[in-house]
């Protein structure tokens, strides 16, 4: 399969713990996105790579927020100290990106629960 | 900022029948891209149709076809012969070509299907 894949699918935490998300880039794209998508919304975008330089944040990224991509392949989401309003669908995407318009190529996400 | 607005929160048609989704944008760009992309349930987001602004000629890939007015900011989508599997969130998107090139979406269209 050589398709973005997200680990884990679902996670369900208690407030207050921090969670780490992964994200596997189709192989050779050097872009890569985070997006957060909450029930009933579109997507909105968090942060993107360029190989392992993050390049753009979004405000939506708060403090709690971090996301690396060593070596500039996969790539990890971390939210501490999580907070109900985190709860959502986290979206990877991935695309060879040269300024081209190339199609970014969604994971399956995973969703989040903050009890 | 760009936006997009998705004015039809859920849309039915009849198997076999046409439907068409609306889209309008904002934006003070003159060059960028447009896409639908859809997101079945409990599946990933695929894409569906993309659009180049600066090609007049509307996009199509089989039973998908796009009506793309640039002055008006209106990017719709039709799909023609609906088929069951065509039932899914459709989320139409925009995406500079300048920059980190991230999507902006809108809020989806839940499209049911009735057989």
């Amino acid at each position: 399969d050589t398709g973005v894949s997200q680990d884990p699918r679902h996670k369900i935490t208690k407030r207050g713990q921090n969670v780490t998300f992964r994200c596997d880039p189709i192989s050779e794209h050097n872009r890569l996105y985070w997006y957060r998508q909450t029930l009933g919304q579109g997507p909105e975008f968090l942060t993107y790579f360029q190989n392992e330089a993050q390049l753009e944040k979004s405000r939506l990224l708060s403090d709690r927020f971090s996301a690396e991509r060593p070596k500039g392949s996969f790539s990890t989401l971390e939210i501490q100290r999580t907070e109900q309003g985190d709860s959502a669908m986290y979206l990877c995407a991935s695309t060879q990106g040269a300024g081209q318009g190339e199609t970014q190529y969604f994971g399956p996400g995973t969703r989040l629960l903050v009890l | 900022a760009q936006t997009v607005t998705q004015s039809q929160p859920e849309m039915s048609v009849q198997e076999a029948e046409t439907v068409t989704l609306s889209c309008t944008y904002d934006t003070s760009e003159s060059d960028y891209y447009l896409f639908w992309y859809k997101q079945p349930p409990s599946r990933q987001m695929i894409l569906v149709i993309r659009q180049e602004a600066y090609k007049q000629q509307n996009a199509t890939e089989n039973r998908f076809s796009v009506n793309f007015q640039k002055a008006a900011k209106s990017f719709s989508l039709k799909i023609s012969d609906s088929q069951l599997g065509d039932a899914a969130m459709y989320f139409c998107a925009y995406r500079s070509r300048r920059g980190n090139e991230k999507l902006t979406f809108g809020t989806g269209t839940r499209l049911t299907i009735i057989p």
